[in-house]
């Protein structure tokens, strides 16, 4: 089973501000590292898979970073806007199968 | 393109019921998934499809969980009876397991919150 953090584990900013999350993961037996956004109610919504190590994707004003070498992946987001309040789950696969294994989440809530 | 569908949303029951939970994935996609999202974690893996095939099912409780895909498509999610702790979200998710090895994207449908009381 795969430990995986996601810190911080909430956070509060205003609008405008940029933001970022980290996302830890065993580098051994990496695959690939997904990022998901997660709005109540609705249904998880898959923003990237990265799959090398330095790989740089980017979304609109959401970016994300990744270090397969030390495990780890960031999340920016640049100027946020109230729409990008959300639960972001990161979850690196690996042992086969497709299978993630996600973290507990950042949720994010962007204020006036 | 329609996204994964999943029904009920939501489902209050009392302890010892039994509750199902249904799932259609999007067209055309071999792979389903159901997952469990307990309070304050990730969501976890339950079963993993390949068509009408059940190819990892190590993390589903069966001395009370089933769960079918009928000719490939739909799947249903059963247990029987419930407890207090299977309070949480399921999630379906499906994906067209074509792209390499863990790259596939799995597109999720927006979960079933069940209380159990």
């Amino acid at each position: 089973i795969l430990n995986v953090e996601q810190s911080p584990q909430s956070l509060h900013v205003q609008e405008g501000d940029s933001t970022n999350f980290t996302c830890s993961f065993p580098s051994s037996n990496f695959y690939a590292l997904h990022w998901y956004r997660w709005e109540t109610a609705k249904s998880p919504e898959a923003l990237f898979v990265m799959t090398l190590n330095g790989d740089e994707k980017k979304k609109g004003r959401i970016s994300a970073t990744l270090n397969t070498k030390e495990g780890y992946s960031y999340l920016y987001i640049k100027g946020s806007q109230p729409e990008d309040s959300a639960t972001y789950l990161c979850a690196p696969s690996g042992g086969g199968g497709n299978k993630l294994t996600f973290g507990t989440g950042t949720q994010l809530k962007v204020e006036l | 393109e329609a996204g994964v569908v999943q029904s009920p949303r939501y489902k209050i029951i009392e302890k010892k019921q039994p509750v199902a939970f249904w799932c259609n994935p999007i067209s055309g996609h071999n792979t389903l998934y159901w997952y469990r999202q307990n309070l304050g974690q990730g969501p976890e893996l339950l079963i993993r499809y390949e068509n009408e095939e059940a190819v990892d099912d190590s993390q589903l409780p069966k001395d009370r969980f089933s769960a079918e895909r009928l000719k490939g498509v739909d799947s249903t999610l059963k247990i029987q009876p419930a407890e207090l702790g299977d309070s949480a979200v399921y999630l379906c998710a499906s994906s067209l397991a074509q792209g390499a090895w863990g790259t596939d994207t799995q597109y999720f449908g927006p979960g079933t919150r069940l209380t159990v009381l």
